[in-house]
C-alpha cells in the first residue's frame, strides 16, 4: 500500500488560509468516508484534528475544516495563527486488511 | 485523562529483537482496539499493526508481516509489539495509539528504536 500524496510544503502569513491536499485511490481515501488528518509539532506525538472526512474532536479550533471530492481529501486552516506551523499527515482507511494508509505529511509554514 | 506510555525501545543489532510495551491508563483499555505507528527520524507515519479489542483479531502492514506480532494483557491494560528479525529500515519511533473508529484519537509520545551494529 502506498502512502497517500501531500505537497511536501504550504504556508501562509497570520490571518491567511492555507489547503492541503491528500490524493490517494478508489481503495482508500475514493473508497470510504474514514479519512483523518493530524497535526505533529517537533518532537511531539501527532495530534488528531479531523475525523471523518470533517468532523472536529472536542478542543479542535474551528479554524480547522476538512473535505473531500472522489480520491482527493484536504485540510484547511482558516486565519492562520504561530502555533498552527507543525507537520500535517492524513490518514485513510483502507480495508480490513490494510487497515490504515497514511499521507507523505505536509509542511505548513506560518510567514 | 487518557495516558498511553510507550517502553522497551532502544539499540539492538541488526537480527535481533525487542518488545515494546504500552501501558495504558483513563479508559476501558478492553474494550479499545489498539495500534502501532512509526515514525523513521525525519520521515513520515507509517501504521504498522492493530489489534482489536478482542484479543484475537490482528492486523499487519506487509513490510512486518512475519516478523512483528502485536499483542495485548487486558488484566495489565498493556499493549505490546514484539519485534523479531529486525531490520535498518525498523529505526524509528514507535508510536501506540486508541482507535477511535476509524480514527486515533490518543497517542503515546513513542519509543525510539534503533537497529544498528
Amino acid at each position: 500500500q502506498s502512502a497517500l500524496t501531500q505537497p511536501p510544503s504550504a504556508s501562509g502569513s497570520p490571518g491567511q488560509s492555507v489547503t492541503i491536499s491528500c490524493t490517494g485511490t478508489s481503495s482508500d481515501v475514493g473508497g470510504y468516508n474514514h479519512v483523518s488528518w493530524y497535526q505533529q509539532h517537533p518532537g511531539r506525538a501527532p495530534k488528531l484534528m479531523i475525523y471523518e472526512v470533517t468532523e472536529r474532536p472536542s478542543g479542535v479550533p474551528d479554524r480547522f475544516s476538512g473535505s473531500k471530492s472522489g480520491n482527493t481529501a484536504s485540510l484547511t486552516v482558516s486565519g492562520l495563527q504561530a502555533e498552527d506551523e507543525a507537520d500535517y499527515y492524513c490518514c485513510s482507511y483502507a480495508g480490513s486488511n490494510t487497515v490504515f494508509v497514511f499521507g507523505s505529511g505536509t509542511k505548513v509554514t506560518v510567514l | 485523562e487518557v495516558q498511553l506510555v510507550e517502553s522497551g525501545g532502544g539499540l539492538v543489532q541488526p537480527g535481533g529483537s525487542l518488545r515494546l510495551s504500552c501501558a495504558a491508563s483513563g479508559f476501558t483499555f478492553s474494550s479499545s482496539h489498539m495500534h502501532w505507528v512509526r515514525q523513521a527520524p525525519g520521515k513520515g507515519l507509517v501504521w504498522v499493526s492493530r489489534i482489536k479489542s478482542d484479543v484475537i483479531t490482528t492486523t499487519y502492514a506487509d513490510s512486518v508481516k512475519g516478523r512483528f506480532t502485536i499483542f495485548r494483557d487486558n488484566a495489565k491494560n498493556t499493549l505490546y509489539l514484539q519485534m523479531n528479525s529486525l531490520r535498518a529500515d525498523d529505526t524509528a519511533v514507535y508510536y501506540c495509539a486508541r482507535d477511535a473508529s476509524f480514527s486515533l484519537d490518543y497517542w503515546g509520545r513513542g519509543t525510539l528504536v534503533t537497529v544498528s551494529s
